[in-house]
């Protein structure tokens, strides 16, 4: 059973628009949520996080929006740009639990034509 | 610098044989995690250590060890490698301070080829 599921397996956008990925959860104990960039052959980079006490958090470029009732997260970027390329995988754990334990979405690829 | 190594970065073998991928951080992180990715899903969880002298199963532990050597070295063995043991490994660190909501930091992975 997937807790954490990106339906989109890729998305294509043109440089300077926004792109906006998805990521749906069924898990309720679910409480911080992440966004991780993976570039091929090179490891996932942390690029944003938020707390399910938070419905958005901004860095930049980058910003997150959560809907608790939903069960529901996105992740927006704009301006677009070529470098944004990249798998995104969203991760989500429960920190009233195991906070170890991330459970990851399969990824979403996006691609920014110029 | 990186801050998470692994070595190797690729890896061939033949089933059967006894294989050992190695992780090093220079981040000073307590927690130490190793992750397998396989085409098509997300990341999903082998061992944690939480410090030396702690080990964990994740979800997926079986047909792997690992050994927490240091605070700053983790180790990923596959005791007799298997074909679908083909994947793509990632070593992950996380602070441990305490704070309730942590965020792991990866390496860059391993491509191991079990023929």
């Amino acid at each position: 059973d997937q807790q954490v599921k990106q339906n989109s397996p890729s998305l294509s956008v043109q440089e300077g628009r926004i792109s906006i990925l998805n990521c749906d959860y069924t898990n309720s104990m679910f409480d911080y949520f992440l966004w991780y960039k993976k570039y091929p052959a090179e490891g996932p980079t942390f690029l944003i996080s938020i707390s399910s006490i938070k419905d958005k958090n901004e860095d930049g470029r980058f910003t997150v929006f959560l809907n608790k009732s939903a069960k529901h997260l996105s992740l927006h970027i704009v301006p677009s740009q070529p470098g944004d390329s990249a798998v995104y995988f969203c991760a989500a754990s429960n920190s009233g639990g195991s906070n170890y334990k991330l459970t990851f979405g399969k990824g979403t690829l996006l691609t920014v034509n110029p | 610098d990186a801050d998470v190594t692994q070595t190797p970065r690729n890896r061939i073998t033949k089933t059967g044989k006894r294989i050992m991928l190695e992780c090093s951080q220079t981040k000073g992180h307590d927690r130490m995690y190793w992750y397998r990715q396989d085409p098509g899903l997300g990341l999903r969880l082998i061992y944690y250590s939480f410090d030396v002298k702690d080990i964990n199963k994740g979800e997926i532990s079986d047909g792997y060890s690992v050994s927490r050597q240091a605070q700053a070295k983790f180790s990923l063995s596959l005791e007799s490698a298997i074909p679908n043991q083909t994947a793509l490994y990632f070593c992950a660190t996380s602070e441990g301070s305490g704070m309730y909501q942590e965020t792991q930091y990866f390496g860059p992975g391993t491509r191991l080829l079990v023929l």
